[in-house]
């Protein structure tokens, strides 16, 4: 089992700051890093699948870049909105995806 | 609309009991998944398909069985082995059982023991 990390757990942001958090992973034998986001009462969406060492994937607000060499991906979010607010998780990697535990984003207005 | 279907999305069940989650895709897709989620952990990764009438047990099968004798149905049984059944149970699909495929979730099924 591939040990998966993300940080913080949680965290609040007020809308209109921008945010970041981690996905850290074991460097060996990498294939691929996926994100996803997780809203309340809904099923995991896709965000990025990103396999390229210094892979950075963007959509929309949202942004993310990839280091295979030290083990870690950022994910951004730009001028947070309530819609934001989700649980956002990484996984790793061939066909079977370990996933890290996830950070619950919560905007405020 | 294309998509995963997974059904009851609650669950109860008295112990000692087996009990079968179903799961269905018309996403045409070859791999199938499930995992468990228990809180504060990350998904888990119970059993995977790659293929019509073949799958694999993941990192905690213990307990699970399933079947896949249609690709568009990957149905997981809870059995009376499992010690500690009550959690969160996602299916996914995905094109194929590479790294690189994003997977497609369903909405989840909770099922507790009482």
């Amino acid at each position: 089992i591939l040990n998966v990390e993300q940080s913080p757990q949680s965290l609040h942001v007020q809308e209109g700051d921008s945010t970041n958090f981690t996905c850290s992973f074991p460097s060996s034998n990498f294939y691929a890093l996926h994100w996803y986001r997780w809203e309340t009462a809904k099923s995991p969406e896709a965000l990025f699948v990103m396999t390229l060492n210094g892979d950075e994937k963007k959509k929309g607000r949202i942004s993310a870049t990839l280091n295979t060499k030290e083990g870690y991906s950022y994910l951004y979010i730009k001028g947070s909105q309530p819609e934001d607010s989700a649980t956002y998780l990484c996984a790793t990697n061939d066909y079977k995806l370990s996933f890290g535990a996830g950070t619950t984003v919560t905007v405020r207005a | 609309d294309g998509g995963i279907t997974q059904s009851p999305k609650y669950l109860f069940r008295k112990e000692g009991q087996n009990v079968t989650l179903s799961c269905e895709q018309n996403l045409n897709h070859d791999a199938m998944y499930w995992y468990r989620q228990d809180p504060g952990q990350g998904l888990r990764l119970i059993y995977y398909s790659q293929i019509v009438n073949d799958f694999q047990k993941g990192d905690i099968a213990e307990g699970y069985s399933v079947s896949r004798e249609k690709k568009e149905s990957f149905p997981l049984t809870v059995t009376s082995a499992q010690k500690n059944p009550t959690a969160f149970y996602l299916c996914a699909s995905s094109i194929e059982s590479r790294s690189y495929n994003e997977q497609f979730f369903g909405p989840g099924t909770r099922l507790t023991v009482l």
